[in-house]
């Protein structure tokens, strides 16, 4: 049953920290979505790869978060320097990209990082 | 973008079918409906998707009508187990993806 997958699961931290979130997608799928959930603001998508280049990324703080493709298994989410209102789970999802009509992709969800900042 | 307006929660009794309805006034022409489940400490789950008229599988159907202004998600007969915050998505080549506020349906025995 292939799965996303992200380390850490949970990550608590020093404001002024640098945080790396990793994602391992499906094997198989070119998308890979990057979201922030909190309570106040729900679900918030970040940045978007596709075939490993950010096709979208306007949903980040440029001046503090990077996100990235090394290679096709891996994506990682950055933060430097963290701050508490950059705690939130973050989730990382996979998908297979047929044209451009991103609407029709189904993606799939791994479990989250849950960071909190202090 | 379109915006989707879900309500904010539903209550119902097991073994009843449950309809969510999620409004999107201004979708585009190439956005598809996505419904996503998610239970807590998860991310979201696939449920279904369509484009216009009706959609089954063997979870749910998806209701939308001809304008596609709207869309009704319909659980037949929900359990303890279907308590989940369900979210109603719309999409589409502008790759810009916006999920809503989400509908917590919290199922009672």
């Amino acid at each position: 049953d292939a799965r996303v997958t992200q380390t850490p699961r949970h990550k608590v931290t020093e404001m002024g920290q640098e945080v790396t979130m990793r994602c391992q997608p499906i094997l198989g799928h070119n998308t890979v979505f990057w979201y922030r959930q909190t309570m106040m603001q729900g679900l918030e998508l970040l940045a978007y790869f596709r075939n490993r280049a950010p096709l979208d990324d306007s949903g980040m703080p440029k001046d503090r978060f990077s996100a990235e493709m090394p290679d096709a298994t891996l994506a990682t989410l950055k933060i430097q320097p963290s701050e508490p209102r950059d705690s939130a789970v973050y989730f990382c999802a996979s998908g297979f990209s047929q044209g451009d009509i991103l609407s029709t992709d189904t993606q799939y969800f791994g479990p989250g990082t849950r960071l909190t900042v202090l | 973008l379109a915006k989707t307006t879900q309500p904010i929660s539903m209550d119902s009794y097991e073994g009843q079918e449950v309809n969510i309805t999620c409004s999107h006034n201004n979708i585009a022409t190439n956005d598809y409906i996505t419904w996503y489940q998610q239970f807590p400490s998860q991310g979201p789950r696939f449920i279904i998707q369509g484009y216009k008229t009706k959609v089954t599988n063997e979870v749910a159907s998806l209701f939308i009508p001809a304008d596609r202004k709207s869309s009704t998600l319909s659980l037949p007969r929900v359990s303890l187990s279907d308590t989940a915050v369900y979210y109603c998505l719309v999409s589409g080549s502008a790759r810009q993806l916006t999920f809503g506020s989400g509908t917590q349906l919290t199922v009672l025995p």
